[in-house]
């Protein structure tokens, strides 16, 4: 089945230790979004790739990298976990024509729970 | 900035029952919208999609309807059950070419036998 899969399921790191969050993709989509979910609250957007191209969102933090080495994969790289950064860790895919509204369905992973001690 | 707001933020139902979700969004110029599903500690898992020319989509026990001059959507179960039990989210796209989403909290949904 064509999915999204995420690695690993959970993750616990220390304060400051880098982390690495890994998601691939077996849909061919071109668009890889990640999101960060708090406890309770709504998924919040950190940043996407159109094919090869990276769009941060304004309030991302510089602590937040990513990387699309390949259509399949995309990474989240935390460079100095604080314990503010301890959430869910959406990916998400789309299928994007690259015109205004021709947007189609996001499909999400099983999302990767960071644990920061 | 959108802002999208799901009421009520939690919902306790006994099995059986029909229920309505509701989300409402602060700015009407979006093209679409988006219902999912999420267990806990689990991922997303997308129910229904409106698109901006639909006013509702509908699928087995789920229906969704959009309003957009009201900024409004609801999601209906109808005849609930245990299994039902999750958190429900809305979100919309505001059109851009990626479609970049927001979210609302969601409402959390328990069925009890």
């Amino acid at each position: 089945d064509a999915m999204v899969i995420q690695n690993p399921r959970y993750q616990v790191t220390q304060f400051g230790k880098p982390v690495t969050l890994s998601c691939s993709q077996t849909l061919n989509h071109n668009v890889m979004y990640w999101y960060q979910q708090k406890s309770s609250q709504a998924p919040k957007l950190l940043f996407h790739y159109y094919d090869k191209d990276f769009n941060n969102e304004a309030d991302t933090p510089d602590n937040f990298q990513s990387r699309r080495p390949n259509t399949s994969f995309c990474f989240l790289d935390i460079r100095s976990p604080g314990l503010g950064d301890a959430a869910m860790y959406l990916c998400a895919t789309s299928k994007s024509a690259g015109t205004i509204g021709s947007y189609n369905e996001q499909f999400f992973g099983p999302g990767t729970r960071l644990t920061v001690l | 900035k959108q802002e999208v707001t799901q009421i009520p933020a939690a919902l306790s139902v006994p099995e059986g029952e029909n229920l309505v979700l509701n989300c409402s969004f602060t700015d009407s110029a979006i093209y679409n919208l988006q219902w999912f599903r999420q267990d806990p500690g689990k991922g997303l898992t997308s129910l229904l999609l409106i698109q901006s020319s639909q006013r509702e989509q509908t699928s087995g026990r789920l229906n969704a309807s959009l309003d957009k001059s009201s900024g409004r959507s609801t999601l209906y179960i109808a005849a609930s059950q245990p299994g039902d039990s999750a958190t429900y989210l809305c979100a919309v796209d505001r059109g851009s070419t990626l479609g970049r989403l927001y979210f609302g909290r969601g409402t959390q949904l328990t069925v009890w036998p």
